[in-house]
């Protein structure tokens, strides 16, 4: 079964760099959430997504910028790096808009800031 | 703030036993229950949903919810080598598309 596309798997910025992560859903997936976990941490919710407009709002750095496109795929866009950005990106997807829908994670994008 | 707790192990189990992890959240108000497996460096894998009180069996796992205690448990029969990891229990507590709230989980491991 298809599974949830990040991409790039890896990358490595500088300080005050910019980055963009790219997620791609499961087929027929409406819903898209980003989450940053950081080493030894659990999964940190940053912002969703349904039907492209913005869902929900967790921790997410004003630094920090997302969106949902017409093919369902969704961008974050982070800016002016910092060191302690480094970690795991994960994006989910899932069918809907209920909070009984499973989110399935994809890969993930591991951030290296230098 | 919602918090969910659980014990962070290590838990070692004997090959074949059961293992019972347990997770505890605080927002009375949450309705979506999930157990996330996550090997080292790779993604969370869903496990098991459970959004109504009592057990919920799929396999060699078993959920159990007890809302009014605010308890959620996953058991794992048989267990064997490769269920070594870190296990999340994650909560939602409604309203459309939320973010999960995940505890720090709990590491098991499967002794040979």
């Amino acid at each position: 079964a298809a599974g949830v596309i990040q991409s790039p798997r890896h990358l490595i910025k500088e300080k005050r760099e910019t980055a963009t992560l790219k997620c791609y859903p499961i087929p027929r997936h409406d819903t898209v959430y980003w989450y940053q976990q950081g080493p030894g941490q659990d999964p940190q919710f940053l912002i969703s997504f349904y039907e492209k407009m913005q869902s929900d709002k967790g921790s997410i750095p004003d630094r920090f910028s997302a969106q949902q496109f017409s093919d369902y795929h969704s961008e974050l866009n982070m800016s002016s790096l910092e060191l302690g950005d480094s970690a795991l990106y994960f994006c989910a997807s899932s069918l809907g808009f209920s909070s009984y829908n499973e989110q399935f994670f994809g890969p993930g994008t591991r951030l290296t800031v230098l | 703030q919602k918090e969910v707790e659980q014990n962070s192990g290590p838990l070692s189990v004997p090959e074949g036993a059961i293992a019972s992890l347990n997770c505890t959240y605080s927002d009375r108000g949450s309705q979506s229950f999930f157990w996330y497996r996550q090997y080292s460096g790779k993604s969370p894998e869903l496990i098991m949903s459970i959004y109504s009180n009592g057990d919920k069996e799929d396999g060699r796992f078993t959920a159990q919810l007890n809302k009014a205690s605010q308890y959620v448990s996953l058991l794992i029969r048989d267990s064997q080598p490769s269920d070594s990891a870190t296990y999340l229990c994650a909560v939602d507590s409604g309203g459309g598309a939320d973010g999960l709230t995940f505890g720090k989980g709990t590491h098991l491991i499967i002794q040979p």
